[in-house]
C-alpha cells in the first residue's frame, strides 16, 4: 500500500514551457485535491476532484488544468509555465465524509526560472 | 471567507515539557478541524482529525481539543522530545468535499 505517490519530486521549467505533475493513489480514494505550499502564504488549494470525471476549481486555479479519468490518477497540469508557480506542490487523496483525513505525498519541487 | 490562525508561528521548549500550540478559525460552521505534522522537505502526516460534534480526540501524547463556538483549537503535547521537532499545521474543512482552509502553521523545536 503506496499511499499518495507524487512524481516528479524536483523539477526546473523555463518560462513557457508545459509539464504534468503526476499524483497516483491505492487507497480507493474518492476525493483527490492539489495544493501549492509558498512561504508566508501557507498551503493553498488549486483543484479538487470528488470522483472519476468530476473536477472543480479551489481558491488558485489560474495556469493549471487537471483531469480525473480514473479514481486512481489526478495529474496537474501547467500549460504554460511562469515564475509565479515557483512553488511546492502536494496531491492529497481521502474518503469522503466527516471522520475521513486527508493523506499527502511528498510533494513536488518545482522551479520555473 | 474561513481563515485560520495560528500561534505562535515557532516555539523552542526544552525536552520534557509539555506545550500547547493553538488555532483559531473565523466561521464556525466547520466539518471537521484536522491536526498536521510536516517535517522538512516532506508531505504532511494526519496527527488527529476532530468531527463538528466532537470536543477532543487522542492519541498517544497528542490530544487536540475542538471549541466551536469560540473558534479555537488547541493541540497539547506531553513530555517533548526532540522527535517532535517539526511544523504542526491545523485545517478546517467546511464541506464534505474534503476541500481544507490551512493555518501557517507552528514550526517547533524541542531541544535536548
Amino acid at each position: 500500500n503506496a499511499g499518495v505517490t507524487q512524481t516528479p519530486k524536483f523539477q526546473v521549467l523555463k518560462t513557457g514551457q508545459s509539464m504534468t505533475l503526476q499524483c497516483a493513489q491505492d487507497m480507493n480514494h474518492e476525493y483527490m485535491s492539489w495544493y501549492r505550499q509558498d512561504p508566508g502564504m501557507g498551503l493553498r488549494l488549486i483543484h479538487y476532484s470528488v470522483g472519476a470525471g468530476i473536477t472543480d476549481q479551489g481558491e488558485v486555479p489560474n495556469g493549471y488544468n487537471v483531469s480525473r479519468s480514473t479514481t486512481e490518477d489526478f495529474p496537474l497540469r501547467l500549460l504554460s509555465a511562469a515564475p509565479s508557480q515557483t512553488s511546492v506542490y502536494f496531491c492529497a487523496s481521502s474518503w469522503e465524509g466527516e471522520g475521513s483525513p486527508l493523506h499527502f505525498g511528498n510533494g513536488t519541487r518545482l522551479t520555473v526560472t | 471567507k474561513q481563515e485560520v490562525t495560528q500561534i505562535p508561528a515557532a516555539l523552542s521548549v526544552p525536552e520534557g515539557e509539555n506545550l500547547v500550540l493553538n488555532c483559531s478559525f473565523t466561521d464556525s460552521a466547520i466539518y471537521n478541524l484536522q491536526w498536521f505534522r510536516q517535517d522538512p522537505g516532506k508531505g504532511l502526516t494526519s496527527l488527529l482529525l476532530i468531527q463538528s460534534s466532537q470536543r477532543e480526540q487522542t492519541s498517544g501524547r497528542l490530544n487536540a481539543s475542538l471549541d466551536k463556538s469560540s473558534g479555537r483549537s488547541t493541540l497539547y503535547i506531553a513530555a517533548s522530545q526532540p522527535g517532535d521537532s517539526a511544523t504542526y499545521l491545523c485545517a478546517v474543512s467546511s464541506g464534505s468535499q474534503g476541500n481544507l482552509i490551512f493555518g501557517k502553521g507552528t514550526k517547533l523545536s524541542v531541544k535536548p
